[in-house]
């Protein structure tokens, strides 16, 4: 019961950004986005989240479309360190869990 | 600050016996999930505790249990291990899980079962 859809798998050349998009069409109007990602197996590392407004931190930012039905994760220099799964996650409303769908690989490329 | 820490970090077991995994949240958080991650399955919500208090729980047997004390460390169990146990147990803290809030997630527990 995944909220979210994200593609399986993407490419960046290193120094490049890094967009990852989530769809996320039946997003109800007080769920945040969250974005984690996850490297070999490690727990996953908290990355950004928002309701509407786009938001910007040290590690990325989030553009989140007017109609929220969808949202861009943006790497502004991918380096390799960079490559992992991302997910992007919807926490269903009056529950305190996350739904992970199965993520996005991005391989970041020398 | 000290993030959210997990023990014991690997684990091998057999089949029919028990386990018991540890979790120790961000000093001052009080709410502490679990997840369950396999490759076949993905990253599953076990259950959640807030205030030592069982507020949400995944699709699992009974077989999957948990607890949390009052300085809010939390311990999950299961018991009757199966093979498709195996996996890697991840734990993730917050401050008191409300809406717009950030979980932290501990390096997990890999669990093998034989």
């Amino acid at each position: 019961d995944a909220k979210t859809t994200q593609p399986p798998s993407m490419d960046c050349a290193e120094g490049r950004a890094a967009n990852l998009p989530c769809n996320h069409s039946t997003i109800s109007g007080n769920e945040y986005v969250y974005w984690y990602r996850q490297i070999h197996s490690q727990g996953p590392q908290y990355i950004i989240h928002g309701l509407k407004n786009n938001e910007t931190n040290e590690m990325a930012s989030l553009i989140i479309t007017e109609d929220r039905k969808s949202s861009t994760l943006i790497l502004p220099h991918a380096t390799l360190r960079d490559t992992a799964v991302y997910y992007c996650i919807v926490r269903p409303r009056g529950t305190y869990k996350y739904i992970f769908g199965t993520g996005t690989r991005l391989k970041v490329l020398a | 600050k000290a993030g959210v820490t997990q023990t014991p970090r690997y684990l091998i077991k057999t089949r029919g016996q028990q386990v018991t995994l540890s979790c120790s949240p961000i000093s001052g958080h009080r709410s502490v999930s679990w997840y369950q991650q396999t490759p076949g399955q993905g990253l599953q919500f076990l259950f959640e505790y807030f205030s030592e208090t069982q507020r949400n729980k995944g699709n699992f047997p009974g077989r999957f249990s948990g607890r949390q004390f009052s300085n809010s460390r939390s311990e999950m169990n299961v018991s009757t291990l199966e093979l498709g146990d195996s996996a890697l147990y991840l734990c993730a803290s917050s401050l008191e899980n409300s809406l717009g809030e950030t979980q932290y997630f501990g390096p997990g527990t890999r669990l093998l079962v034989l």
